[in-house]
């Protein structure tokens, strides 16, 4: 049973699309989260949900969109894609206290060209 | 100042050999402290995990927490080449009432036989 579930694995898509991606988590975890991971492998907070409430928006711009319908899933839609974007996006989930760490999904990697 | 950091490497050790990498963060009220590896091309993966000064050891890893200094180490002994990835340190500085990872930009390890 996949812990943290993240799809698709792989996006490629051109400039100005628009393109969503999906995270599940099965472990019971009140809060889950969303990651970039850049080029130089630094990994940087986006969003973070508390029981479907958005808790954390660390300066990102408009055109991502996060959603949590039930606590278990969250995604994230991005408008009007543009080359900067090119990351791994991370999905990842914690108790609310994160004194045991984030259970990470295992990423979606996103190329816009 | 960078949040939390990191030698970005690459530390290079021979098998057998003690690999110890190092994290200084700023946050001073920071709670706790984690230690991730991630292999090329997949999700961090928590291997240790520390909240108070002084040393915790967990099979060949030995967290090291020193919060005067503020400072947090991995030691790992009799090291591997499956050893061989990248080890992000992440700090969880409870600002503003709500739980998040702040991450390093991570240390590449290279285990050589």
């Amino acid at each position: 049973d996949t812990a943290v579930s993240q799809t698709p694995k792989y996006l490629v898509t051109q400039m100005g699309n628009d393109k969503s991606i999906k995270c599940e988590q099965n472990l019971g975890h009140d809060t889950m989260y969303w990651y970039k991971q850049d080029s130089k492998k630094f990994l940087k907070i986006m969003f973070s949900y508390n029981n479907k409430e958005l808790i954390i928006n660390e300066t990102v711009p408009n055109r991502f969109s996060p959603k949590s319908p039930d606590k278990a899933h969250l995604n994230l839609h991005i408008n009007s894609l543009e080359l900067g974007d090119s990351a791994v996006y991370f999905c990842a989930s914690s108790q609310d206290r994160v004194r045991y760490g984030y259970t990470f999904g295992s990423g979606t990697r996103l190329t816009v060209v | 100042q960078k949040e939390v950091e990191q030698n970005s490497g690459p530390l290079s050790v021979p098998e057998g050999a003690i690999a110890s990498l190092n994290c200084t963060y700023s946050d001073r009220v920071s709670q706790s402290f984690f230690w991730y590896r991630q292999y090329s091309g997949k999700s961090p993966e928590l291997i240790m995990s520390i909240y108070s000064n002084g040393d915790k050891e967990d099979g060949r890893f030995t967290a090291q927490l020193n919060k005067a200094s503020q400072y947090v180490s991995l030691l790992i002994r009799d090291s591997q080449p499956s050893d061989s990835a990248t080890y992000l340190c992440a700090v969880n500085p409870f600002s503003g009432g709500y739980n998040k990872l702040i991450f390093g930009a991570g240390t590449r390890l290279a285990v050589h036989p």
